[in-house]
């Protein structure tokens, strides 16, 4: 158990939808990031926040949005779903902002996200 | 740019060795991540080596670093059923906090 936990676990959905990912860091990591993985795309990053502000994105389309909360949870909004939005979409947190062995990422057990 | 290359599928018999390779690009990572991910599971950290080592061991695991060629491999000793998965190599650009991965090579262990 990584201590990072991600809820639901899946979700099934209808093209057009609009849903919301949940993501808990681990105790006292204030970096939170979310990755897709798909079949065709592979794992790829999406976007980081650090302690309420996001600091890197990645290959995130306009329609998903992700915010961090004061109590560093985090959320991925992903809205007008289409039916490659299919993934497993994972939630990582570290303690510090910009990478390293110190701040090694630490994954949650993904939410598997179905678009019908 | 930043790309990280895997091959995608290695057998191998239990009590054998596994290497597993992976290429990557960017040459400013400082540390090159292991991660597992067993099927319908998350993504597991194994280890890590640091862009200053050429070789890491922990256990059954050795990673090799050859920065020239910007090559990366895991080696792991006495393969067990259990190690069945795909493994993922990852780079963290330099002053970055996302890691890009390679596409995964998924280990089969027959027994």
């Amino acid at each position: 158990d990584s201590g990072v936990t991600q809820t639901p676990k899946h979700l099934i959905t209808a093209t057009g939808q609009r849903v919301t990912l949940r993501c808990s860091p681990r105790s006292g990591d204030l970096s939170v990031y979310w990755y897709q993985q798909s079949l065709d795309q592979g794992l790829q990053f999406l976007i980081q926040y650090y302690n309420g502000e996001e600091r890197a994105k990645g290959n995130i389309l306009e329609r998903f949005s992700a915010q961090q909360f004061p109590d560093l949870h985090s959320e991925l909004n992903l809205s007008s779903l289409e039916l490659g939005d299919s993934a497993l979409y994972f939630c990582a947190s570290s303690v510090g902002e910009s990478g390293g062995a110190e701040e090694t990422q630490y994954f949650g057990p993904g939410t598997r996200l179905l678009v019908l | 740019g930043e790309d990280v290359e895997q091959s995608l599928f290695l057998s191998v018999r239990e009590g054998d060795s596994s290497v597993i390779n992976c290429t990557y690009t960017d040459s400013s990572s400082t540390y090159l991540y292991w991660y597992k991910q067993e099927p319908g599971a998350g993504l597991q950290l194994l280890t890590y080596i640091f862009s200053n080592m050429d070789m890491k061991q922990d256990q059954r695991l050795t990673v090799l670093l050859n920065k020239k060629d910007k090559h990366l491999s895991l080696r792991i000793a006495d393969t067990q059923t259990g190690d069945s998965a795909i493994y993922f190599c990852a780079e963290s650009p330099l002053n970055t906090g996302k890691l890009i991965f390679g596409q995964g090579t998924t280990l089969q262990v027959k027994p």
